[in-house]
């Protein structure tokens, strides 16, 4: 079935450190990728999406690219602020209407100032 | 535009018992999904309801029981609680016209602890 992996954290990095959270998947077919994020206390917020192979997704500096060939979806972004702390998690989309993601375990990122 | 209400924030039960825990998307909104999340299984997919239908559903047992009312809010439903029930609930609604890349909008969630 499908699935997907992402790395272990915790992640702990200094401000303005170059960040990656590797992220690969397995599927059948062609599925949309996610990268949402929690903060403390709160709900999963969407941060990126991208819904083909080679599409890039960006925003508020993250990018990760849909590598079909990798089959990885591989979060990036040049210089972290503290305020970034917070989880990270890469999701799948089903191949189905509806919307049931797959998520993977969560990476954790603290950045210290 | 108000977000995705959950209620109660926290709720704390105890074994055996049943406990019920709401959802309000956002306006507009005519799917909403549910998923529980456990430090030792991440988040996982509960089951997702579209225009009052169970549209998916998530490998759950039948304790784990959900529906969806016409103004689109949502209750879901365990019943006979356990100790590795204790999670949070949270609740996603989206815009829902039948594409599986549309953003889901979660909600802060739900608390529940079984004692």
């Amino acid at each position: 079935g499908n699935s997907v992996t992402q790395m272990e954290g915790p992640v702990t990095l200094s401000e303005e450190a170059f960040l990656t959270i590797n992220c690969t998947y397995t599927a059948t077919g062609y599925p949309s990728l996610f990268w949402y994020v929690q903060y403390p206390g709160e709900g999963l917020q969407l941060l990126l999406k991208a819904t083909k192979a080679d599409d890039k997704g960006s925003n508020k500096g993250f990018e990760a690219t849909y590598r079909k060939e990798t089959t990885s979806f591989h979060l990036e972004k040049g210089s972290v602020q503290v305020s970034d702390s917070a989880v990270y998690f890469c999701a799948l989309g089903g191949s189905q209407a509806g919307t049931a993601l797959i998520f993977g375990k969560g990476t954790t990122l603290s950045v210290s100032s | 535009k108000a977000g995705v209400t959950q209620t109660p924030r926290y709720l704390i039960k105890t074994r055996g018992q049943q406990v019920t825990l709401s959802c309000s998307p956002i306006s507009g909104h005519r799917s909403v999904s549910w998923y529980q999340q456990t430090p030792g299984q991440g988040l996982q997919f509960l089951f997702e309801y579209f225009s009052e239908t169970q549209r998916n559903k998530g490998n759950f047992p039948g304790r784990f029981s959900g529906r969806q009312f016409s103004n689109s809010r949502s209750e879901m439903n365990v019943s006979t609680l356990e100790l590795g029930d204790s999670a949070l609930y949270l609740c996603a609604s989206s815009l829902a016209g039948g594409r599986t890349n549309e953003k889901l909008f979660f909600g802060s969630g739900t608390q529940l602890s079984v004692l």
